[in-house]
């Protein structure tokens, strides 16, 4: 069972294109992060939200955490090729003993020239 | 060092035998985490280390699969008689403490199973 549901899938767009990626959960999290990982590498965070209904801009990407701090999205504007990559949500429950973050499968994002 | 180090980068071996994953944390970073990412899949998490101890090993899939971690610093996932399901690239990760949502990810190790 997949705690967090990511959609879509995969995602294939021209330069330009405005894009959105949602993380979907009927789980609270404590804190919900983004990242973003190239073939052959380890994910690298782009950004950590904690408050339900906070957003957080970076450069073209906007993220946002439902206000229950149960789902997120990341909103690309004008995306670039060098926007390609795998995009992870990933929940933080510090309840939790095993201090852990559940990840959702991702969405592959494909952007061509 | 800067990063998470993980070695090797890749591993190639034949099943049934045994094999020794190594993560390098960044120094000082007392939470260290492992996880499995099989292909088209997100991370699965397999264990956590609080300093040098394990609070919960239930991540780990079998008993063929086993962790340790020394100096609060090098960790070691061992993988004992491989399966070819086995088969997938092994994460590590680090933070700087259990409190710290931020973890810092090596680039893995891509174990294939003959």
């Amino acid at each position: 069972t997949q705690l967090l549901e990511q959609s879509p899938q995969f995602l294939s767009i021209q330069e330009g294109e405005n894009l959105t990626v949602y993380c979907n959960s009927s789980s609270v999290f404590s804190s919900l992060q983004w990242y973003r990982q190239e073939p052959g590498e380890g994910p690298v965070l782009l950004v950590t939200v904690v408050t339900g209904g906070e957003v957080k801009k970076l450069k073209r990407l906007t993220f946002q955490f439902g206000d229950a701090r149960k789902d997120s999205s990341l909103h690309i504007t004008a995306a670039q090729p060098g926007d390609t990559g795998l995009y992870l949500c990933a929940g933080e429950d510090r309840g939790s003993t095993l201090g852990r973050l559940y990840f959702g499968r991702g969405t592959q994002l494909t952007v061509w020239p | 060092g800067a990063g998470v180090s993980q070695s090797p980068s890749n591993k190639v071996t034949e099943k049934g035998k045994d094999v020794e994953l190594r993560c390098d944390p960044i120094s000082g970073h007392t939470a260290l985490y492992w996880y499995r990412q099989r292909l088209g899949q997100g991370l699965e998490f397999l264990i956590y280390f609080q300093g040098n101890s394990a609070p919960n090993k239930s991540g780990l899939p079998s008993d063929r699969f086993s962790a340790e971690r020394t100096g609060e610093s090098v960790s070691t996932l061992t993988i004992q008689r491989t399966q070819q399901e086995d088969s997938a690239v092994y994460l590590c990760a680090s933070s700087a403490d259990r409190g710290d949502p931020t973890q810092h990810f090596g680039d893995g190790t891509r174990l294939s199973i003959l």
